[in-house]
């Protein structure tokens, strides 16, 4: 079973439209969950972390976490062709991994003008 | 950019080189990580550093050796690199080796020939 999962996409959404990125992870222990853009050539750049359940909300994303159903999902609202990119989900599951990160694939998001 | 830096940015060597990629951070974080990202795979974590000690090997085989003088400098010396090394190769810093937010490098892209 892999760590973590993700729809690889791609996801095409117009612009304007909610993007909405989803990931599942295997670990019911896991602590803290980020979100992560890398755009094609570049190094991930981070755009979220949640470590509790629920929303977290910063200008257009918002993350949600939903530790017993082990999900964690990424809405970006007024999406901007400048959204494009791979978006990856990452895992941090503390204990004796405490400070591995847990990546997904990415999920592959084409805004269309 | 973030405020970790990796030289080179481009690296192509033989099989029987030596080389060396640096990566320094300017954040005042104690925990350094080396990561490789290979085409269609999820990024793979190599090496932690936490407060110059290593931390972490995940089972990286021997010609790939990590140095980390001190908390803000990490080195990863090359030898005798095989084809299938081809990847980007990225540092991340974070405060501390815990369930924080680690920020990336630009990376440095390998080509072994």
């Amino acid at each position: 079973q892999k760590e973590v999962e993700q729809n690889s996409g791609p996801l095409s959404v117009p612009e304007g439209a909610i993007a909405s990125l989803n990931c599942t992870y295997s670990d019911r222990v896991s602590q803290s969950f980020f979100w992560y853009r890398q755009y094609s050539g570049k190094s991930p750049e981070l755009i979220m972390s949640i470590y509790s359940n629920g929303d977290k909300e910063d200008g257009r994303f918002t993350a949600q976490l939903n530790k017993a159903s082990q999900y964690v999902s990424l809405l970006i609202r007024d999406s901007q062709p400048s959204d494009s990119a791979t978006y990856l989900c990452a895992v941090n599951r503390g204990g004796s991994t405490l400070g591995r990160l847990y990546f997904g694939r990415g999920t592959q998001l084409t805004v269309w003008p | 950019e973030t405020g970790v830096t990796q030289t080179p940015r481009h690296l192509v060597m033989g099989m029987t080189n030596k080389k060396s990629l640096k990566c320094e951070q300017h954040l005042g974080h104690n925990a350094m990580y080396w990561y490789k990202q290979s085409a269609k795979k999820p990024l793979e974590l190599m090496f932690v550093y936490n407060f110059k000690e290593q931390t972490e090997n995940n089972s990286v085989p021997s010609r790939f050796s990590p140095e980390c003088p001190n908390s803000s400098h990490l080195f990863l010396h090359l030898h005798t690199l095989q084809p299938e090394d081809s990847a980007l190769y990225l540092c991340a810093s974070s405060p501390a080796g815990g369930p924080d937010e680690q920020f990336f490098g630009p990376g440095t892209r390998l080509t072994v020939l």
